[in-house]
């Protein structure tokens, strides 16, 4: 089944700290694709990154950088030197084609950050 | 990117009734879907909508509880039917536009 795990409930860590929040999937298919959203408090899903399951290249946008590894099934994703508006939780997606060929998001339980000032 | 607003973003409903969440998206989309996310919780799929067909609903809904129109290629509605104090929630409209997904602003329910 597909499935997409979350394992860290919620994180705190001190201003201009590095955090890595952890996802790890499972899918039979060889083709999707993985994203990370952002929830702030105001509850807004902010789509931070894409990825496609034949790029395992890793990719760095300012203090994000995230690191797909198809070995391990992992699609982390670290923020360098956080900041108090990262404060938001953190979800990881997993998007399959279905049957009938459209698109399906399996959503992690997501990672609550809280960065402390 | 598309551009979706969601009415309304909060409303206070009274058990027994029911409520319309309005989705209306800037761009044609064949899909529109329909998400739960209870307090603490993930988001969980409601409901797929296709404009010129009835909804296909995940395992656990139903359409008597959660009816949803689809008239056009940019707009959907969801109604919360015969609320109870368990569908409070934040329910979230959300469109696929070029390989990736888009969400309201969501609509946040609490139910008394």
């Amino acid at each position: 089944a597909q499935k997409v795990t979350q394992a860290q409930t919620e994180i705190s860590v001190v201003e201009k700290e590095d955090v890595t929040l952890d996802c790890v999937y499972e899918t039979r298919d060889t083709t999707y694709y993985l994203f990370w959203y952002k929830q702030p408090p105001s509850g807004e899903l902010v789509f931070l990154i894409r990825r496609n399951s034949f790029d395992e290249q890793n990719e760095i946008s300012g203090r994000y950088s995230w690191n797909f590894q198809k070995s391990t099934s992992s699609f982390n994703f670290t923020i360098t030197a956080s900041q108090v508006v990262d404060s938001a939780v953190y979800f990881c997606a997993l998007s399959e084609v279905t049957r009938s060929g459209t698109y399906k998001y399996i959503f992690g339980t997501g990672t609550r950050l809280k960065v402390l000032a | 990117s598309a551009v979706i607003s969601q009415k309304p973003s909060r409303d206070i409903c009274q058990r027994g009734t029911s409520l319309t969440i309005q989705c209306q998206v800037d761009s044609q989309v064949t899909m529109m879907f329909w998400y739960r996310q209870q307090p603490g919780q993930s988001l969980t799929l409601i409901a797929t909508a296709n404009q010129g067909s009835e909804a296909t609903y995940e395992s656990g809904f139903v359409i008597d509880k959660f009816p949803i129109s689809r008239p056009n290629l940019t707009f959907s509605t969801l109604t919360v039917s015969n609320m109870s104090p368990e569908d409070s929630s934040i329910y979230l409209c959300s469109v696929e536009y070029r390989r990736e997904a888009f969400f309201g602003q969501g609509t946040r329910l609490t139910v008394v």
